[in-house]
């Protein structure tokens, strides 16, 4: 089963507006993490978050993190058709000796040029 | 080497017929996950290494499915007697650090797409 979710499933938004990306899990976690996915092949690493933070910056991404309502979300600023992309939300749980990754399900952003 | 590498990048099998799909991770990098991604959706876990302790092969979908790793170094997954629900791009990703060590950033393959006919 699927320990995040993403919503919305899809969004699609004209280039040079921001895009928001929610991503809600169920257990308690050690970091979160947002990767890229491109062409459905591999996926990037974009941004970690540990479970003592509350918002990361990197370039035009800002996530933050709310363990009490267990959300996570990812703010693209100024987008562009590059940024065009699946995006995926992951957890480890702090169970000890158990740090796997799981992934939520995916938000399908498009921007239009 | 520089990536995660995967082979074959395509793989096309009639049902019924085994096949082997490799990952060779990132030199030191001593955790290996398998994934599996269907067409539009989300990743599936299917097995994780780390170093010489038990893999966790919670996710295996079935016994038809079973992967090795030789200490640090390749991955291989076998699919035994596939299906045609089996097809999916399967996803090899691998991390500098595994269990106890805090954060684990995965570096992914290309991906392997199988297509069962």
């Amino acid at each position: 089963s699927q320990q995040g979710e993403e919503d919305p499933q899809a969004l699609s938004i004209q280039e040079g507006e921001n895009a928001t990306m929610n991503c809600s899990y169920k257990t308690s976690i050690n970091n979160l993490q947002w990767y890229r996915q491109n062409s459905g092949r591999g996926l990037v690493h974009l941004i970690l978050i540990r479970s003592n933070e509350r918002e990361k910056h990197s370039g035009r991404l800002r996530v933050t993190l709310d363990t009490s309502k267990k959300s996570s979300s990812l703010l693209i600023t100024a987008s562009r058709a590059a940024d065009t992309a699946s995006y995926f939300c992951a957890t480890d749980a702090t169970n000890f000796g158990n740090e796997k990754l799981t992934f939520g399900t995916g938000t399908r952003l498009t921007i239009i040029p | 080497g520089a990536g995660v590498s995967q082979s074959p990048s395509n793989k096309v099998t009639e049902k019924g017929k085994d096949v082997e799909l490799r990952c060779d991770p990132i030199s030191g990098h001593t955790a290996l996950y398998w994934y599996r991604q269907r067409l539009g959706q989300g990743l599936e876990f299917l097995i994780y290494f780390q170093g010489n302790s038990a893999p966790d092969k919670s996710g295996l979908p079935s016994d038809r499915f079973s992967a090795e790793r030789t200490g640090e170094s390749v991955s291989t997954l076998t699919i035994q007697r596939t299906q045609q629900e089996d097809s999916a791009v399967y996803l090899c990703a691998s991390s500098k650090l595994g269990r106890g060590a805090g954060a684990n950033v995965l570096t992914f393959g290309a991906g392997s797409r199988l297509t069962v006919l």
